[in-house]
């Protein structure tokens, strides 16, 4: 069955340090996801890709953050100078076409910022 | 805008309890409501969802009802095993034009005990 995969599984970085989460979706599928979990809270939208561009985004997802999608599978998270408040796990998502609203999480990466 | 609100955890069940979570949710429009789990060390998977009122969605045992008067998707099991011990998320997706980003409950940790 195609799943979502992500890499790496753990980050461990200094803040201040520039990290990429990346992402491979489930093939054929046009919307991506970024979604994140700080520990103990909510699962968070991050934001949301579509045919080459950002379709939505949240507040979170400020100046440091980009994405993109570099090549025809993967899909990426920077974030440029990463703070203590980004350690969280970071989960990416695929949806695949309009009519479809389910979304198809990956395993997620757990970053941590000392 | 659009929240989820499911019963605080953690939830301990012998096992072939009955089992049911509560969620509510307050959103414009129609949204389609889904519960996603996940397993130690793994990433969300989608359990079950509806898309209209009075829709039942239902998979592995687990059964939920939207049901627009109460604004609530509760979940079910009429007997759960070991196997069900996860963390339960309720989420609902944007109605209308949009990315359909989700929004999600804090999540509730289930531990079924032999």
């Amino acid at each position: 069955e195609p799943e979502v995969t992500q890499t790496p599984s753990h980050q461990v970085t200094q803040m201040g340090q520039e990290v990429i989460l990346r992402c491979v979706p489930i093939s054929n599928h046009l919307y991506f996801y970024w979604y994140r979990q700080i520990l103990g809270q909510k699962v968070e939208f991050l934001v949301s890709f579509y045919n080459n561009e950002i379709s939505e985004k949240s507040e979170i997802f400020d100046d440091q953050f980009s994405v993109e999608r570099p090549d025809g599978s993967n899909f990426t998270l920077k974030i440029r100078s990463t703070k203590l408040e980004d350690s969280a796990m970071y989960f990416c998502a695929s949806r695949g076409d309009r009519r479809q609203e389910t979304q198809y999480f990956g395993p997620g990466t757990r970053l941590l910022v000392l | 805008g659009n929240s989820v609100t499911q019963m605080e955890g953690p939830v301990t069940l012998s096992e072939e309890a009955f089992l049911t979570i509560n969620c509510t949710y307050t959103a414009t429009g129609y949204p389609s409501l889904f519960w996603y789990v996940q397993y130690p060390g793994e990433g969300l998977q989608l359990l079950l969802k509806a898309t209209k009122a009075d829709d039942k969605g239902s998979n592995k045992g687990f059964e939920a009802t939207y049901r627009k008067e109460t604004t609530s998707f509760h979940l079910e099991k009429g007997s759960v095993q070991v196997s069900d011990s996860a963390v339960y998320f309720c989420a609902l997706s944007g109605s209308g034009a949009g990315s359909y980003q989700l929004t999600f409950g804090k999540g509730t940790k289930l531990s079924v005990i032999p």
